[in-house]
């Protein structure tokens, strides 16, 4: 059984500071890694892809991706309060399978001011 | 650009009463189209997906099925809904050859 694993929260932080959001994940032969953001109520948006080994940036987020330890993270600087969410992390499983991602449960992140 | 298109944003039904959710695509051709539940404190769950018309596979055997009519619309079906069916059930489509998926804006079942 495939499974992404995530820590529920909530994860607290202060506005301004870094969140750091991780995942990891069992399937070794795994090569794509999604990051969704889903508001409450809402529906998840992917926010960020990550293929290779090494970091990912794309604005305040960072993505890092070590295939070796199986382990995934985003992190999130100048925290806001609008970065107030849950955070989902989907893995896609190793090549020749179906294209259906494993979803991590989230974790939920606060940003208070 | 693509956009889906997701109906009725929330619903409540009584036990035994029948279903139907529909989800188009736009902006886009031969998509492949899936249907997820979210029930609450829980994570998605993935019901169905869709590589073309007529083409429905199942991950979860339940009261629920899909149709693919039409190369850009899913619907996700019931004939007697139970109160374990109620959720926040989400569309969402995928481009060939891209692994990240863009999802409706979803509808919250409530079943009674």
């Amino acid at each position: 059984q495939k499974e992404v694993e995530q820590n529920s929260g909530p994860l607290s932080v202060p506005e301004g500071a870094i969140a750091s959001l991780n995942c990891t994940y069992s399937d070794r032969g795994s090569q794509s890694f999604f990051w969704y953001r889903q508001y409450s109520g809402k529906s998840p948006e992917l926010i960020m892809s990550i293929y290779s080994n090494g970091d990912k940036e794309d604005g305040r987020f960072t993505a890092q991706l070590n295939k070796a330890s199986q382990y995934v993270s985003l992190l999130i600087r100048d925290s806001q309060p609008s970065d107030s969410a849950t955070y989902l992390c989907a893995v896609k499983p190793s090549p020749g399978g179906s294209y259906i991602p494993t979803f991590g449960r989230g974790t939920s992140l606060i940003v208070h001011p | 650009s693509q956009t889906i298109h997701q109906w009725p944003a929330t619903l409540v039904q009584p036990v035994g009463s029948p279903l139907s959710l529909e989800c188009t695509v736009e902006g886009t051709s031969n998509p492949n189209l899936y249907w997820y539940r979210q029930a609450a404190g829980r994570g998605l769950q993935l019901l169905f997906y869709s590589v073309g018309i007529g083409q429905i596979s199942s991950e979860v055997p339940q009261n629920l099925s899909a149709s693919r009519p039409q190369d850009r619309q899913f619907i996700l079906s019931s004939k007697k809904l139970l109160l374990s069916d109620s959720g926040f059930y989400l569309c969402a489509w995928r481009e060939e050859g891209y692994h990240g998926y863009t999802f409706g804006s979803g509808t919250r079942l409530t079943v009674v």
